[in-house]
């Protein structure tokens, strides 16, 4: 069974950093194909991609915030590691994690998140 | 452009089909996959791939695509259905992700 849990402080200043962890139990990040992404959510709004960490280490980052952005892993605590960096109350939502997969179709990519954590609220506000 | 566009609000009779579209160009190198959000709960995977559910979602769920258009249907829409839906790919890169803008889904 998969599961993932975000971790990490539900209150930050502006200008401050946040340091959010995925814990996650049922698989393992060193595995071919594997990969771990952070989603967030303003209240009231869409999805938005963050960053994703492969098996292979390679990461991957929005365009937008790639410069605030940091993604780790800890294979051996089975743990992701993301973050982000001069907070604002903009950057105010729920971040998930996911487990992400995919699968070749005629020789397309299929990426799919299966496994989402509960996600974690995180508040900007001084 | 790297997007993906969504209707953001359709309705539908309890017992009747939907179909929630998902645009961009970036779908003509890669699937989407689909997600349901419920108010206050984590995005659950309905479909992915050229038409795959997960094991637990039921088969009024399916997929399609054509061209720069991803397609979710729900064939005999239940109460339980009426939730957010969002589409996700690649981006033009092949090294990003996007999710489309939302569809809120009611069943009349």
């Amino acid at each position: 069974q998969i599961t993932l849990k975000e971790s990490g402080p539900t209150l930050v200043k502006p200008t401050q950093t946040l340091t959010l962890t995925c814990t996650f139990s049922g698989f393992s990040l060193s595995t071919s194909g594997v990969g771990v992404g952070w989603i967030r959510q303003p209240p009231g709004k869409a999805l938005k991609w963050l960053a994703l960490i492969f098996w292979n280490e390679d990461k991957s980052y929005s365009p937008s915030l790639k410069s605030r952005l940091t993604i780790t892993k800890d294979t051996s605590k089975n743990q992701v590691i993301l973050t982000m960096t001069n907070m604002d109350p903009v950057d105010t939502a729920t971040y998930y994690c996911a487990h992400r997969r995919v699968t070749m179709i005629r020789g397309l990519p299929g990426d799919y998140f299966e496994y989402w954590g509960q996600g974690t609220p995180v508040t900007v506000s001084s | 452009s790297s997007e993906l566009t969504q209707d953001p609000a359709v309705s539908v009779a309890l017992g009747q089909t939907v179909r929630i579209t998902c645009q961009g160009d970036i779908l003509r190198n890669s699937y989407a996959s689909w997600y349901q959000q419920k108010p206050g709960q984590a995005p659950v995977l309905v479909i992915y791939g050229e038409n795959n559910r997960p094991s637990g979602i039921p088969d009024r769920f399916s997929g399609s695509n054509s061209g720069n258009t991803a397609s979710l249907t729900i064939t005999g829409a239940q109460a339980e259905d009426e939730a957010d839906y969002y589409c996700n790919s690649r981006d033009s890169s092949g090294n990003h992700f996007v999710f489309g803008t939302g569809t809120e889904v009611t069943v009349l």
